[in-house]
């Protein structure tokens, strides 16, 4: 049963540059959340995809911009990058709805440096 | 005040004591409770959910939720080297919404 994985593992980009993430769910998952950490923090929600479409979204620029696929992959676009945008990117996945045990599962990330 | 907070730490504790994580959140309408271990350099790993008050046990972890108190805590009996990590806490106010973190606890469990 394959996890979530994500690609690129590490990316270096500079200022002004734009970058996409890509996140495939859990087999069985159809639900694709967004997180960027910085260093000593906790994650940060970006923004969540069901059905295709951006169903809530955190306190975040419209740089971070998003797409999910009817494979229920996804991806993350982050534009006119910044300094501050150096993070871990994670992507969870987890199951829509109201079910008692809709527990999110991470994947590995994303290290993007911004120089 | 943030929505999760969480003792920074770092939490050191002998090998084979009780470790004790504590976490508290803002909003009386959150409804759901993980409880994620990070080792450095990784992502989150979910360790335990919780989602009514009491105690809830899963082999040497026990994660109790008050929710009069707004309180969640993560107990890890007979801590181990290996169980050396930033441990997260996080809420969530519906089933399958976001997640809003803790800035994690720092444990250190020394051999």
């Amino acid at each position: 049963d394959a996890g979530v994985t994500q690609s690129p593992t590490h990316l270096i980009k500079t200022r002004g540059q734009q970058v996409t993430l890509r996140c495939s769910p859990k087999s069985g998952h159809d639900t694709v959340s967004w997180y960027q950490q910085a260093l000593g923090q906790g994650p940060q929600f970006i923004f969540q995809y069901y059905e295709e479409e951006e169903r809530q979204r955190g306190n975040f620029p419209d740089r971070f911009s998003g797409h999910q696929f009817p494979n229920y992959s996804s991806e993350l676009n982050v534009n006119a990058l910044l300094l501050g945008d150096s993070a871990l990117y994670l992507c969870a996945s987890s199951l829509w709805g109201l079910a008692v045990y809709n527990e999110q599962f991470f994947g590995p990330g994303t290290r993007l440096t911004v120089l | 005040q943030k929505e999760v907070e969480q003792n920074s730490g770092p939490l050191s504790v002998p090998e084979g004591a009780i470790a004790s994580l504590n976490c508290t959140y803002s909003d009386r309408g959150s409804q759901s409770f993980f409880w994620y271990r990070q080792y450095s350099g990784k992502s989150p790993e979910l360790i335990m959910s919780i989602y009514s008050n009491g105690d809830k046990e899963d082999g040497r972890f026990t994660a109790q939720l008050n929710k009069a108190s707004q309180y969640v805590s993560l107990l890890i009996r007979d801590s181990q080297p290996s169980d050396s990590a930033t441990y997260l806490c996080a809420v969530s106010m519906e089933y399958g919404n976001k997640l809003v973190f803790g800035a994690g606890t720092i444990l250190r469990v020394k051999s």
